[in-house]
């Protein structure tokens, strides 16, 4: 079984500031990590994903994630933040094997100008 | 290319009636996924077809739900007997073919807003 944890429902930055969305997991298999972005009345955005290959995963929009197995962690960052980033951001994992996306609770990101 | 589709974008409806929800998956992926969003219970996973294969029903809520693929492409959602909790964003996604350690990405459509009254 899998699920994920996002600590934290509403995170609000300065533009320019960094960006820390953080997500916990627990898999029962190796598993496969997503960050997905949603603007207001929008579907959900693939920003990134970790399939095993490489442990640091580079996105659209200047986001990456660390995959870091010891800390079943996989937290979303972005150097400088932008005032279009402003959105609710969802981290979601399944595992080899599954299929459906198991998503986390969202955390919704605000800019202040 | 074209991503994927859903419709109605809205739909209000009234307690008892049935709905129907249609997604159009991108040409091409043979898997396909409906998922819920709601306020209380944030994004939940419903169905998910894949090819011919039977389909994953396992996060279907109650037997008022159900789900049809035609011909391995439009998908049907349909809610019997809506209820007031059934009020949500349905979402459909859609990707290649998902086996083993091959994890392809799932892409959204941007949802059908159901509001039962």
């Amino acid at each position: 079984a899998q699920s994920v944890t996002q600590l934290g429902s509403h995170v609000s930055v300065s533009e320019g500031a960094l960006v820390l969305l953080r997500c916990n997991y627990s898999s029962s298999v190796p598993p496969y990590l997503f960050w997905y972005v949603q603007y207001p009345n929008q579907g959900l955005q693939l920003l990134l994903k970790y399939t095993s290959a490489a442990t640091l995963v580079k996105g659209i929009n200047g986001f990456e994630a660390e995959f870091k197995k010891s800390e079943t962690s996989f937290h979303l960052t972005k150097p400088s933040a932008h005032m279009s980033d402003a959105a609710e951001y969802f981290c979601a994992v399944n595992g080899w094997g599954a299929q459906k996306l198991v998503f986390g609770q969202g955390t919704r990101l605000t800019i202040n100008p | 290319g074209a991503g994927v589709s859903q419709s109605p974008s809205n739909k209000v409806t009234e307690k008892g009636k049935d709905v129907e929800l249609r997604c159009d998956p991108i040409s091409g992926h043979t898997a396909l996924y409906w998922y819920r969003q709601s306020l209380g219970q944030g994004l939940e996973f419903l169905i998910y077809f894949q090819g011919n294969s039977a389909p994953d029903k396992s996060g279907l809520p109650s037997d008022r739900f159900s789900a049809e693929r035609t011909g391995g492409s439009v998908s049907t959602l349909t809610i019997q007997r809506t209820q007031q909790e059934d009020s949500a964003v349905y979402l459909c996604a859609s990707s290649l073919a998902t086996s083993g350690r091959i994890q392809e990405t799932q892409y959204f459509g941007p949802g059908t807003r159901l509001l039962v009254l």
